[in-house]
């Protein structure tokens, strides 16, 4: 079975300010792992994807997430936060075991709010 | 914006009845998901297709259906409605292969009365 955690309901902070949004996963085998970000009501907008490779995959409106295999944990990052980047955050994984359904699981998200 | 469409945009229903939602999937795409989103949680996966053929199911009931076009548009069909089927429905494209990025529709707002 696979499974994603995001351990913060909710994240603040300031415009400017370097952001961090969590992420840890559980499969069985090696892991691909995506970010997505949804605006209120609207659709999940795709960020970034790791499949393999370099650990620190680079995405979408200057986001970046750092793959960690021993900690299984895919962090989503930003530099610098700007005030349109409040939003609700979903972390996603896909088990790539052979044979496994490649059916990704989600998070229950986190919202990001990045004060003026 | 994703090339995904899905109608309607939103829609109410009373217990017990039944409804269909669209999607026209990524041009290019093959394989269309569906997911339910209930309120502060996040996407449930419903059904997948590819090639008209459902090939991948999550932890929903029988009442929940769906069909895949041969154009690759699909409908998600829900029969005898509970109030708890209230959500948001996404559906999302890709191409078939592991590697692939789902990209998502903008939802149907179901709300069931």
């Amino acid at each position: 079975a696979q499974s994603v955690a995001q351990p913060e309901d909710q994240v603040n902070v300031a415009e400017g300010n370097p952001l961090t949004v969590k992420c840890t996963y559980s499969v069985s085998g090696n892991p691909y792992l995506f970010w997505y970000v949804q605006y209120p009501n609207r659709g999940l907008q795709f960020l970034l994807k790791y499949i393999t490779g370099d650990n620190l995959v680079k995405g979408s409106y200057g986001f970046e997430a750092e793959f960690n295999k021993s900690q299984t944990s895919f962090h989503l990052k930003k530099p610098s936060a700007l005030v349109s980047d409040s939003a609700l955050y979903f972390c996603a994984v896909r088990d790539t075991t052979a044979g496994g359904s490649y059916i990704p699981t989600f998070g229950r998200g986190t919202s990001l709010i990045v004060h003026p | 914006e994703t090339g995904v469409t899905q109608s309607p945009t939103h829609l109410i229903k009373t217990r017990g009845q039944q409804v269909t939602l669209r999607c026209s999937s990524q041009s290019g795409h093959n394989t269309v998901s569906w997911y339910q989103q209930a309120l502060g949680q996040g996407p449930q996966f419903i059904f997948q297709y590819y090639r008209e053929e459902e090939n991948g199911r999550g932890n929903f009931p029988p009442r929940f259906s769906g069909l895949q076009f041969p154009n690759y548009s699909s409908e998600l069909n829900v029969n005898a409605l509970e109030l708890d089927d209230s959500a948001l429905y996404l559906c999302a494209s890709r191409n078939q292969g592991g590697r692939e990025t789902q990209y998502f529709g903008p939802g149907t707002r179901l709300l069931v009365l």
